[in-house]
């Protein structure tokens, strides 16, 4: 079973237009929601991470939105760039509970 | 400073033979993080360490399947028998500490393809 959900699988978007992951999950005994990025060949690396007591945080170009409510979040990358060109992962855990719950990741491609 | 290192980079054996895979940790981490990465299922966490004892191993597949780390500086992976089943890339990952929110940090991974 799948607890945390990533849409969508695949995104290609035009250099400086605005790139949108979206995640959501169930466990509301999460605590912590990291983004995570991948180059080919590279193992995935923190890029951002919120936990549920603010409804956004931006660092650079990147912005998580988080709706608890709704138990969604997502990932914004503004002015995309080739460079940005990665798979994202979003990941969530709770509490003491070191295991990171991973969605499927998101593989984005900026077009120059 | 060094990052997570994993070795071999890539490895490509036959069914049945035995794989090992290695990591050296971040210097000071204590917990350590075991992955198996596929198209299919995508990370899956196989089992991981905090000062060097195994706390959960829920992820490791089947028996097959087993992990040690006899010290700080030092963990393996090994598959045996090892079966095509297996062929994907496998991370190591170290955290500063177990119950906080630092960030895991990623090798560049083992791509083991079994024929």
């Amino acid at each position: 079973q799948q607890q945390v959900k990533q849409s969508p699988q695949s995104l290609i978007v035009q250099k400086g237009g605005i790139s949108i992951i979206n995640c959501a999950y169930e466990n509301t005994a999460f605590d912590y929601f990291p983004w995570y990025q991948q180059f080919p060949g590279k193992g995935p690396a923190l890029l951002i991470a919120i936990r549920p007591d603010v409804s956004e945080k931006k660092e650079g170009r990147f912005t998580i939105s988080f709706n608890k409510s709704a138990k969604q979040f997502s990932l914004h990358i503004m002015d995309s760039q080739p460079g940005d060109s990665a798979t994202y992962f979003c990941a969530a855990h709770a509490g003491n509970n070191r295991k990171l719950i991973w969605g499927l990741g998101t593989s984005l491609a900026v077009n120059p | 400073d060094a990052g997570v290192i994993q070795s071999p980079r890539h490895e490509v054996t036959e069914m049945g033979q035995e794989v090992t895979l290695r990591c050296k940790p971040i210097s000071g981490h204590n917990s350590l993080f075991w992955y198996r990465q596929t198209m299919m299922r995508g990370l899956e966490l196989l089992i991981y360490f905090n000062n060097n004892v195994p706390i959960d191993d829920s992820g490791m597949p089947e028996d097959r399947f087993s992990a040690k780390m006899p010290n700080a500086s030092f963990s393996t992976l090994k598959i045996q028998p090892s079966e095509p089943r297996d062929s994907a890339v496998y991370f190591c990952a170290s955290s500063p500490q177990l119950h906080s929110n630092q960030p895991q940090h990623f090798g560049d991974g083992t791509r083991l393809s079994i024929l």
